[in-house]
């Protein structure tokens, strides 16, 4: 168990919908970053948030957009969904410190039909 | 652009023996290298990091080298079991609190 909680597990909608994806980091954790993995490919970098600011940026769509609360929750919101936008999302949260070392969630599976 | 690049999408390996995990990247800037197991229906775990002033870290069954010269990484996995069937990905990050970009993972099995 990495700490790291994401809901929900899965999640089948259909095309033109909007969706919230749910994040609670570690404990004590300040960072939150959001990563797409769509067809056994690799981790694609969306965003980052360090203490409720947005920090680095990655290939997010303009038809997402994504928060991290006072409580350091984040949410990441998609909307007008399209079949290529099924994947699975990531969360994963850091303590910072030298190496980066990130601790990802079990992943949200998005399914839009 | 992709910054961290795994070229073999597989390998197999039998049980007993080496398995060798390759990464190239392009950013010199990078302070640490960084390796993930991933099952199926799980997220990445981290495995084992290396610093990019160390050409090498070992972690039980587990080392990584690291060729700065080549910008090239590669993670040894002796002696391999089948426990260790799982994707492998491959990171590398500035430090810190800075984004952490993956090369597209490597599919390892090893086969009793």
């Amino acid at each position: 168990d990495s700490g790291v909680t994401q809901t929900p597990k899965h999640l089948i909608t259909a095309t033109g919908q909007r969706v919230t994806l749910r994040c609670s980091p570690r404990s004590g954790d300040l960072s939150v970053y959001w990563y797409q993995q769509s067809l056994d490919q690799g981790l694609q970098f969306l965003i980052q948030y360090y203490n409720g600011e947005e920090r680095a940026k990655g290939n997010i769509l303009e038809r997402f957009s994504a928060q991290q609360f006072p409580d350091l929750h984040s949410e990441l919101n998609l909307s007008s969904l399209e079949l290529g936008d099924s994947a699975l999302y990531f969360c994963a949260s850091s303590a910072g410190g030298d190496t980066g070392e990130l601790f990802f969630g079990e992943g949200s599976r998005l399914t839009v039909l | 652009d992709q910054q961290v690049k795994q070229n073999s999408p597989s390998l197999s390996v039998q049980e007993g023996r080496i398995s060798i995990l390759n990464c190239d990247y392009t950013n010199s800037m990078f302070d640490y290298f960084l390796w993930y197991k991933k099952y199926p229906a799980e997220g990445p775990t981290f495995l084992i990091s290396i610093s990019s002033i160390k050409d090498k870290n070992e972690d039980g069954r587990f080392t990584v080298f690291l060729n700065k010269s080549a910008k090239h990484l590669s993670l040894h996995i002796v002696p391999s079991q089948p426990g260790d069937s799982a994707v492998y990905f491959c990171a590398a990050s500035l430090g810190g609190y800075q984004k952490v970009t993956f090369g597209t993972g490597t599919k390892l099995q090893v086969i009793p």
